[in-house]
């Protein structure tokens, strides 16, 4: 059974902390991606990695980074927490077709 | 950059009627995936598009992908409540294989 694990269910920082948000996965896919949702506009890309240590910007990466150091996994991280990145973060992985979606992690920056 | 426009964004069906989604890009695909979100939960892939003008069926469920590979749709004849959910559109169009979801599109069925 294919497996994207997230670190965490559910997180609550304060502002100005670093967040770390990590996601592993069993399949040996080169494609990792971070989204986050929010209510009405869907998914949004943030980065994605097609190979170990490649990272791609997607269209809101402002404010965050992140870290392929091995294949399987793929980190995020807020480098400063603000409120406005309160938000459902949702990693994915794939190689050519489908990509399998982990649980979640619903991040609350207070 | 590239972006997937996906109408509606909201769409309340009695159970038994139809419903379509749309997604347009605004760029050419390279193929088309199709998602569904429970509510509570996370994405789950239904159906990649990969031929200019292919269909595709899943039960009740009917994909397209436009004969450009800029457009795609998915219609469910004769709703069911289990079909409630969010149903997703993501085009991959890049070389490195970045994925663009829409923004999705809300389903609910009265029973």
């Amino acid at each position: 059974d294919v497996k994207v694990t997230q670190s965490s269910r559910y997180l609550v920082k304060r502002t100005g902390e670093k967040v770390f948000l990590e996601c592993v996965q069993d399949m040996d896919h080169e494609n990792m991606f971070w989204y986050r949702q929010d209510p009405g506009l869907g998914l949004r890309l943030i980065y994605f990695s097609y190979d170990v240590k490649m990272k791609e910007k997607g269209d809101i990466p402002e404010g965050y980074s992140v870290s392929r150091e091995k294949k399987e996994r793929f980190s995020l991280i807020l480098e400063s927490a603000s409120t406005n990145q309160t938000s459902m973060y949702l990693c994915a992985s794939s190689r050519n077709t489908e990509a399998f979606f982990g649980q979640g992690t619903r991040l609350t920056v207070v | 950059g590239q972006q997937v426009m996906q109408i509606p964004q909201y769409q309340h069906v009695q159970e038994g009627e139809d419903f379509t989604t749309y997604c347009n890009s605004s760029t050419t695909l390279s193929n088309i995936q199709w998602y569904k979100q429970r509510p509570g939960g996370h994405p789950v892939f239904l159906i990649q598009l990969v031929k200019s003008g292919e269909v595709k069926k899943q039960k009740r469920l009917t994909f397209q992908f436009g004969e450009a590979k800029k457009n795609s749709s998915l219609h469910i004849t004769a709703t069911q409540t289990t079909d409630v959910g969010t149903y997703f559109c993501a085009g991959r169009g890049g070389s490195q294989g970045n994925l663009i979801f829409g923004k999705g599109t809300k389903l609910s069925v009265k029973p």
